[in-house]
C-alpha cells in the first residue's frame, strides 16, 4: 500500500465547478504539501502545512484553498475551476525536522474544460 | 523553477553511463535532492546530498556537488531501460527548510 495516497487519480471537469483533491498518508509525518506540475516548469508549491493548526501559502496559492482535517489528511480545493488550472497535482509529506526529504503521492491528473 | 536549471532531454544507450546536470543559484542551499518520475507515477526520492559533501555514491548512482560553481550532477552507471524517466533536481534553501525548489526535469530516454 502506498504511504501517500491521492484521490482521485484522474478528474475531468468543467470551468466554474468546485473540485476537491484529497491526500492521506500513513507515514506519521507532520508536514504536508500540495504542488502542481506543468510541463517544462517543474513543480511549484501551492500550500503547505506543518501541523493540523498551521496552514501556509506557497508560491502559487491564488485560486486554491486547503484544509488539514487531521495529521494524516490534507485536501486541496479549487473553488471555481478555470482551464489554466489543468495540471498534475502532487501531495507530499515530510518529517518535522529540518531538511527532511519529501515523499510524494502518485498524483492527480486534473483537466478543466 | 527559475532557481534551478536542468537540460530538458538526454538520450543514452543501454549499458552506458548517464550524466544529468543541474545548476542552482541559492548559495545557502543545505540539501540537494534527485527525484525520479516514471510515467503515471509520483516523484521517487533517489538520493540527496548535504552541502558540505562533495560526493555521494549509492550502488549505480553517484552524486557530485561543486559548491563553488553551484553545480550538481547525477551519474547512473550501466544505464538500463528501467532508468527511462524524468529526473528532477531540487534544492532546499538554508533559510526556509520547508521549501524545495525544483528544476524543470530532465527526460532520460534509454535506447537499446
Amino acid at each position: 500500500d502506498a504511504d501517500v495516497t491521492q484521490t482521485p487519480r484522474n478528474r475531468i471537469t468543467k470551468t466554474g465547478k468546485r473540485i476537491m483533491l484529497e491526500c492521506s498518508q500513513t507515514k506519521g509525518h507532520d508536514r504536508m504539501y500540495w504542488y502542481r506540475q506543468d510541463p517544462g516548469l517543474g513543480l511549484r508549491l501551492i500550500y503547505y502545512s506543518f501541523d493540523v493548526k498551521d496552514i501556509n501559502k506557497g508560491e502559487i496559492s491564488d485560486g486554491y484553498s486547503v484544509s488539514r482535517q487531521a495529521q494524516a489528511k490534507f485536501s486541496l480545493s479549487l473553488e471555481s475551476a478555470i482551464p489554466n488550472q489543468t495540471a498534475l497535482y502532487f501531495c507530499a509529506t515530510s518529517a518535522q525536522y529540518s531538511n527532511q526529504p519529501q515523499h510524494f503521492g502518485d498524483g492527480t491528473r486534473l483537466s478543466i474544460l | 523553477g527559475e532557481d534551478v536549471e536542468q537540460s530538458l532531454f538526454l538520450s543514452v544507450r543501454e549499458g552506458d553511463s548517464s550524466v544529468i546536470n543541474c545548476t542552482y543559484t541559492d548559495s545557502s542551499s543545505t540539501y540537494l535532492y534527485w527525484y525520479k518520475q516514471e510515467p503515471g507515477a509520483g516523484l521517487q526520492l533517489l538520493t540527496y546530498i548535504f552541502s558540505n559533501m562533495d560526493m555521494k555514491q549509492d550502488q549505480r548512482l553517484t552524486v557530485l556537488l561543486n559548491k563553488k560553481d553551484k553545480h550538481l550532477s547525477l551519474r547512473i552507471a550501466d544505464t538500463q531501460t528501467g532508468d527511462s524517466a524524468i529526473y528532477f533536481c531540487a534544492e532546499s534553501p538554508g533559510s526556509n527548510d520547508y521549501k524545495l525548489s525544483f528544476g524543470a526535469g530532465t527526460t532520460v530516454t534509454v535506447r537499446a
